[in-house]
């Protein structure tokens, strides 16, 4: 198997607080974890790159300030939004790739809300 | 050089039948096709992946079809079910990328009773 979780599933926030998303691969030992955005009837959007013990690696655009990655061990994957706001709702999607392999399985999804 | 082209947007098919989604590259470093399956509100799901060096893949009612020198390949879903409705997304990976994979646009697949 390769079975990615994130947690939560959804959450919802006030404007200007931070909300950190957890992605775990529960059955294999993940080097490189993925994040990605995904707006309603859109593509995945990737946001960063990361790999266990080092900085994560961030898409064109993406603000690295804005959006904390930490990639603590080769099953645990964090995405930290820093002081959300509305603009920042959408539907987060983690994804991680088995050492040496090439396919990503990715986590359910979370759905941030920011009132 | 970096996208994948995705086609239809979107597919309605009669259950039974045979939907077809096509996708074609420009970048010939390209070595490694998935196809994702994505139901609302969920995370996608790795259906069938395929390599270069073979023209077709089969998995169940799943099926890729690649052409190298087109630099195209598709999804055939044969006897398609209700429950195959959902959007597909075709990917694009290469090799020293650490599986860094670039998406099409997505097919919203609709299969009536």
């Amino acid at each position: 198997g390769a079975v990615v979780s994130q947690h939560p599933s959804w959450v919802i926030c006030k404007s200007g607080t931070s909300v950190k998303i957890e992605c775990r691969s529960l059955d294999f030992q993940a080097t490189t974890m993925f994040w990605y955005r995904q707006f309603p009837k859109q593509s995945l959007m990737l946001m960063a790159t990361s790999n266990e013990g080092s900085k994560a690696t961030y898409e064109q655009g993406v603000e690295k300030d804005k959006f904390l990655i930490n990639h603590a061990s080769l099953t645990l994957s964090t995405l930290t939004v820093t002081s959300a706001h509305p603009e920042d709702s959408s539907f987060y999607i983690c994804s991680a790739s088995k050492t040496g392999g090439r396919g990503q399985y990715f986590g359910p999804g979370t759905r941030l809300t920011v009132t | 050089q970096q996208q994948v082209k995705q086609s239809p947007q979107s597919l309605i098919v009669q259950k039974g039948g045979i939907s077809i989604i096509n996708c074609a590259y420009e970048n010939t470093a390209f070595d490694y096709f998935p196809w994702y399956q994505q139901f609302p509100g969920k995370g996608p799901a790795l259906l069938i992946a395929i390599r270069p060096d073979v023209s077709e893949k089969k998995e169940g009612r799943f099926t890729i079809s690649f052409n190298k020198s087109a630099k195209q390949f598709s999804l055939h879903i044969m006897d398609s079910q209700p429950g195959d409705s959902a959007t597909y997304f075709c990917a694009a990976s290469m090799t020293g990328t650490a599986s860094k994979l670039t998406f099409g646009t997505g097919t919203r697949l609709q299969v009536t009773l």
